[in-house]
């Protein structure tokens, strides 16, 4: 069986600084790895994806994540957070047949 | 351009009066899926089609029913809602060749009453 753990249901940066998003999996198989962001009343939207080719992984607006293969980890981070940052980040474990979304983290920018 | 389309985004009905929800692709995707997404739970996975006239189902399937006629279409149905169907319903698409990353379609937030 795989799953997911966001291990953070919310997290309050200030702006400017920089953001964390931590996400454990764990999975049988050589894992597909998504972060996904979901704006309020919107869908979801693909940051970035996880190939197997680099474990330093480059989304869109800024967003990076490095996979750790003996940390089972695939966090999300970002240097300097922006106001339009803040929404709720899904982690994604993908593969066939089964994909299993972690619960989501809430990311709160403060001004 | 490369989308997934749901119809309706937003549906009030009644319980007991059957609905389908549509959903539709234009990037030849293989893959399709329909997920709920209710506060505090995350997104579950209801059905998934690995092709035309193959699916099967996910997670949460109990209440629903889909079907997979053509590669582009993967409507869901509920032959008879229930308040505890009232959630936000998201259709996604993949393909071997996006490493089963999903593009997701808009959402659809249905109420039973």
């Amino acid at each position: 069986a795989q799953s997911v753990t966001q291990l953070d249901s919310h997290v309050s940066v200030s702006e400017g600084t920089p953001v964390l998003l931590r996400c454990n999996y764990s999975s049988s198989y050589s894992p597909s790895l998504f972060w996904y962001v979901q704006h309020p009343n919107k869908g979801l939207q693909l940051l970035l994806k996880y190939t197997s080719a680099a474990t330093l992984v480059k989304g869109i607006n800024g967003f990076e994540a490095e996979f750790k293969k003996s940390e089972t980890s695939f966090h999300l981070t970002k240097p300097s957070a922006h106001m339009s940052d803040a929404a709720e980040y899904f982690c994604v474990l993908g593969g066939y047949q089964k994909v299993t979304f972690g619960t989501g983290t809430k990311l709160q920018v403060i001004p | 351009e490369a989308q997934v389309t749901q119809n309706p985004r937003y549906l009030i009905t009644v319980t007991g009066k059957k609905l389908t929800v549509t959903c539709s692709q234009n990037m030849n995707h293989e893959y399709m899926s329909w997920y709920r997404q209710d506060p505090g739970l995350g997104l579950r996975q209801i059905y998934y089609s690995m092709n035309v006239e193959v699916t099967d189902k996910g997670d949460v399937p109990e209440g629903y029913k889909v079907s997979r006629k053509e590669k582009r279409n993967f409507p869901l149905i509920l032959e008879s809602p229930s308040p505890n169907q009232t959630s936000l319903y998201f259709c996604a698409s993949s393909s071997p060749g996006q490493l089963w990353g999903y593009t997701f379609g808009s959402g659809t937030r249905l109420t039973v009453v």
